[in-house]
């Protein structure tokens, strides 16, 4: 998994806070996607980003979730008052622009837990 | 939903050779086959994608049947950590999609 690098590893919130999930894409990759798994399940699609542009946010809750891939910097998914059910590992992705049929390539993933 | 089925489990001497087969009857002509692997709680690691040729890389082989309705992932030798829960998934040409994984194979490779 080397190369896409997402930190912290592991993130402890109280109920109530917000969380911030980083993750910088593959060097030459300008698309990001982001995952979450929850314990002993597999992993369920949350959101497709380009840089600036959110291409697919259908796996994304509706409400405290959020994501964005700036022109600068690294892609960030922001939950805000976080509740026990957040708790999760969310694995971030990346794959090259302009290429088509090109794998993606996954980060080591940022466990969260709830207090 | 995902689009392809896998056995939920198999076992593996170690030094043998393991055979993953999934269904994708369902897939359309533009839709490659991605595996990859997930091992205890690491990320997916990317294995090995095709479209309709056989392809083989250094970790393994994809063998995808003519009509394209499903594919074995073959290991030639496996070892004792290439036990992991092994994906199946198929996506479009598209330059981007979302990956739909669903339960994958767990691969126990034993000693």
């Amino acid at each position: 998994n080397a190369g896409v690098m997402q930190n912290p590893r592991h993130l402890v919130r109280r109920r109530g806070q917000e969380a911030r999930l980083r993750c910088s894409p593959m060097k030459g990759h300008s698309h990001v996607y982001w995952y979450r798994q929850l314990p002993e399940e597999g992993l369920k699609f949350m959101v497709y980003l380009q840089k600036e542009n959110i291409i697919d946010e259908s796996g994304m809750p509706k409400e405290r979730f959020s994501a964005e891939f700036p022109k600068e910097g690294p892609s960030i998914l922001r939950i805000q008052q976080v509740v026990r059910g957040d708790s999760a590992a969310y694995f971030c992705a990346s794959s090259p622009v302009g290429y088509s049929n090109q794998p993606q390539h996954f980060g080591d993933g940022t466990r969260l837990s709830i207090l | 939903d995902a689009k392809t089925t896998q056995p939920p489990s198999m076992d593996c001497a170690e030094g043998r050779a393991a055979n993953l087969p999934c269904n994708h009857s369902t897939i359309s002509g533009n839709e490659y086959v991605y595996w990859y692997r997930q091992i205890h709680s690491q990320g997916p690691q990317y294995i090995i994608h095709g479209l309709k040729n056989n392809e083989t890389n250094e970790m393994a082989s994809l063998i995808i049947t003519e009509d394209r309705k499903s594919s074995t992932l073959i290991l030639p030798h496996a070892t004792l950590r290439d036990t992991a829960v092994y994906y199946c998934i198929v996506g479009a040409d598209t330059g981007g999609f979302k990956t739909i994984f669903g339960a994958g194979t767990r691969l126990f490779v034993k000693a």
